[in-house]
C-alpha cells in the first residue's frame, strides 16, 4: 500500500498564477483533509471531506477550493496564487465515521512557494 | 484560551534520557488522543493514538491521558537520536471528523 500520495512535491508559483494539487490514498477511507503547515503556526485545516460527494471549510480556506473526485482523489486549488500562501501542504486521510477511528495519515507534502 | 496547548521546546536530551512530552487541552468533548512524529521536511506519521484515561504503552513509547485535568503526555524511555523530531499531540471530539493540533515540541536527542 502506498498509503496517502500527493503530487508535485515542489512548485514554484508567480503571483496571480493558478495549480492544483492532487492527493490519493489507497486505504479505502471516507474522510480526506487538506492542511497547511507554517513555522510557528502548526498544522491549519484548509478543507476536509467526510465522505465522497461532500466538502467542508475548515480553518483557513480562503484562495482555495477543493473537489472531492472519487473516495480516493481530492484536489486543492489554488486559484490566483498569493506570496500568504507559501507553505507546505499536507493533504491527510481518515476512517472518520467508521467506528472509534478518528486518527488521520498523512502524504509527504507539497512545498509551495509563490514569488 | 487556544484549545490545544503544547510547549514548543526545543528540548534537547542526551540519548538514553527519559523524554516527556505534554499537552493540556481544554475541549471536555475531546475523546480521542493521539501523538504524531513529524521527521524534518517529512509528513506527520502516527506514533500512538487511545481513546481513554490511563497509559497505552508501544515498545519505548508510552502515551498517558488524564482526562479529569485535561493533560496528555507521551513519554520516551531510552532515547535514540533517531527520536529526533517534532511531537504533535492531537486531540478529537469524534463528532466533526477533525482533529485538533497542538503546534509540536521540537525534540533533539544527542549521541
Amino acid at each position: 500500500n502506498a498509503g496517502v500520495t500527493q503530487t508535485p512535491k515542489f512548485q514554484v508559483l508567480k503571483t496571480g498564477q493558478s495549480m492544483t494539487l492532487q492527493c490519493a490514498q489507497d486505504m479505502n477511507h471516507n474522510s480526506m483533509y487538506w492542511y497547511r503547515q507554517d513555522p510557528g503556526m502548526g498544522l491549519r485545516l484548509i478543507y476536509y471531506s467526510a465522505s465522497e460527494g461532500t466538502t467542508d471549510k475548515g480553518e483557513v480556506p480562503n484562495g482555495y477550493n477543493v473537489s472531492r473526485l472519487n473516495k480516493r482523489e481530492f484536489s486543492l486549488r489554488l486559484e490566483s496564487a498569493a506570496p500568504s500562501q507559501t507553505s507546505v501542504y499536507f493533504c491527510a486521510s481518515s476512517r472518520a465515521g467508521q467506528g472509534k477511528n478518528y486518527e488521520q495519515y498523512f502524504g509527504p507534502g507539497t512545498r509551495l512557494t509563490v514569488t | 484560551q487556544k484549545e490545544v496547548e503544547q510547549d514548543p521546546g526545543p528540548l534537547s536530551v542526551p540519548e538514553g534520557a527519559i523524554v516527556s512530552l505534554n499537552c493540556t487541552y481544554s475541549n471536555s468533548a475531546f475523546q480521542y488522543f493521539m501523538w504524531y512524529r513529524q521527521y524534518s521536511r517529512k509528513g506527520p506519521e502516527l506514533l500512538m493514538y487511545t481513546y481513554s484515561s490511563g497509559n497505552k504503552e508501544d515498545g519505548r513509547f508510552t502515551a498517558q491521558v488524564d482526562k479529569s485535568s485535561k493533560y496528555i503526555s507521551l513519554f520516551i524511555r531510552d532515547s535514540q537520536p533517531s527520536d529526533s523530531a517534532t511531537y504533535l499531540c492531537a486531540n478529537s471530539g469524534g463528532s466533526n471528523y477533525k482533529l485538533t493540533f497542538g503546534k509540536g515540541t521540537l525534540l533533539t536527542v544527542n549521541p
